[in-house]
């Protein structure tokens, strides 16, 4: 089984200053690991994905996120926030060993960023 | 090139009323995955459909089913609604590892 644990529920950051959101993974193989975004009444917003190869992995609107193995993590960055930036951030994992196209999500992470 | 496309984007049934939610995936992709959105909560995937067969299927009731057409699209039923059926239904396409998702319909059951 593989599960997904955001330990944050909301992240409060003033505007311009740097973000993290957590995310650790529990799979039994390897991961694929992903982050999405969700605006209010929308659907959700691809970011990145992490599939093999450099641990910290470049994606869109200025976000990162790294890898790290031996902590289960997939941590979400930005080095300096706006205030756009506010919404509910999914942190997903797919194992790599696994057929399928199934992701398992965490509960989701609202940022909120202050002016 | 249109995203994902899903319709209707909002809908109340009653209990016990069946219900068909369409998803039609971004040009090139030729498989299609549901989740279901509760309130508050992270989406749970329903099932999978690639090759017009159902693929890889999520912890839910045989009442939820599907279908996918030769040209890709989806249908997700759901029979003998329930309150609990009420969230955000989204479909995801893709053509490798990453899925893109539609905008969702929000179902309603009273």
């Amino acid at each position: 089984a593989q599960s997904v644990a955001q330990p944050e529920d909301q992240v409060n950051v003033a505007e311009g200053n740097p973000l993290t959101v957590k995310c650790t993974y529990s799979v039994s193989g390897n991961p694929y690991l992903f982050w999405y975004v969700q605006y209010p009444n929308r659907g959700l917003q691809f970011l990145l994905k992490y599939i093999t190869g450099d641990n910290l992995v470049k994606g869109s609107y200025g976000f990162e996120a790294e890898f790290n193995k031996s902590q289960t993590s997939f941590h979400l960055k930005k080095p300096s926030a706006l205030v756009s930036d506010s919404a509910l951030y999914f942190c997903a994992v797919r194992d790599r060993e696994d057929a399928g196209n199934m992701l398992t999500f965490g509960g989701g992470t609202r940022l909120m960023v202050k002016p | 090139d249109a995203g994902v496309t899903q319709s209707p984007t909002h809908l109340i049934k009653t209990r016990g009323q069946q219900v068909t939610l369409r998803c039609s995936p971004k040009s090139g992709h030729d498989t299609v995955s549901w989740y279901q959105q509760a309130l508050g909560q992270g989406p749970q995937f329903i099932f999978q459909y690639y090759e017009e067969e159902e693929r890889q299927r999520g912890n839910f009731p045989d009442r939820f089913s599907g279908h996918q057409f030769p040209n890709y699209s989806s249908e997700l039923n759901v029979n003998a609604l329930l309150l609990g059926d009420s969230a955000l239904y989204l479909c995801a396409s893709s053509l490798g590892r990453a899925q893109y998702f539609g905008p969702g319909t929000r179902l309603l059951v009273l």
